[in-house]
């Protein structure tokens, strides 16, 4: 298992543009998590899913941020009407199962999304 | 609101001398807590934990020290090394009701050879 997958590693949009990000956590690890990091900033937590269900997602999502996990494996993230607020680095996680909230999360190497 | 805060932005450290980064959270519910080291273009790896009934957490040259009255942590790295160089996040973790993540705003580290 070679880890935490994301695709494409960059994407530049015009604003108004819809785009799509996908994750493949390694597998079996039952929790998935999206981040949105800027510049100088913390990784800010957007939403997770356990298996297939998102049991939480963030105020700060917009209703044009939708996450899905259909099957309980890989996930999507996409943004609609894009706008250059958007711009950032866009980053994958995820935990065995069993995890508890002391076990370490395996990020991806993240997707850099630039709207123009 | 910042919950999880590092106040030093950037730390420079003389290879073999120990670096000490801090963390600061303002949530009392908070009861685990991570460090993650991030290099340029890649992902953050996790580095070491502690929850809170402990106050210190020992892997390597790698120890975390919390200090829950004061609401503070610290990640102690001795020798440092200059492949330590880079930036640092703590976050932090509720015992209950969530398994969301609240990270600091990191800190870069740079160990001079």
């Amino acid at each position: 298992d070679t880890g935490v997958s994301q695709d494409p590693r960059h994407k530049i949009t015009k604003r108004g543009q819809n785009v799509t990000f996908r994750c493949d956590p390694i597998s079996e690890h039952n929790r998935l998590y999206w981040y949105r990091q800027t510049l100088g900033q913390g990784p800010e937590f957007l939403t997770y899913f356990q298996n297939e269900a998102q049991l939480e997602k963030s105020r700060l999502l917009s209703d044009r941020f939708s996450a899905e996990r259909p099957k309980g494996s890989f996930s999507t993230l996409e943004i609609q009407r894009t706008e250059q607020g958007d711009s950032a680095m866009y980053l994958c996680a995820s935990i065995p199962l069993g995890g508890g909230q002391i076990y370490e999360q395996y990020f991806g190497p993240g997707t850099r999304l630039t709207v123009t | 609101d910042q919950q999880v805060k590092q106040n030093s932005p950037s730390l420079s450290v003389q290879e073999g001398r120990i670096s000490i980064l801090n963390c600061d959270y303002t949530n009392s519910m908070f009861d685990y807590f991570l460090w993650y080291k991030k290099y340029p273009a890649e992902g953050p790896t996790f580095l070491i934990s502690i929850s809170s009934i402990k106050d210190k957490n020992e892997d390597g040259r790698f120890t975390v020290f919390l200090n829950k009255s004061a609401k503070h942590l610290s990640l102690h790295i001795v020798p440092s090394q200059p492949g330590d160089s880079a930036v640092y996040f703590c976050a932090a973790s509720p015992s209950s009701g969530t398994y969301k993540y609240i990270f600091g705003t990191g800190t870069r580290l740079k160990v001079l050879a």
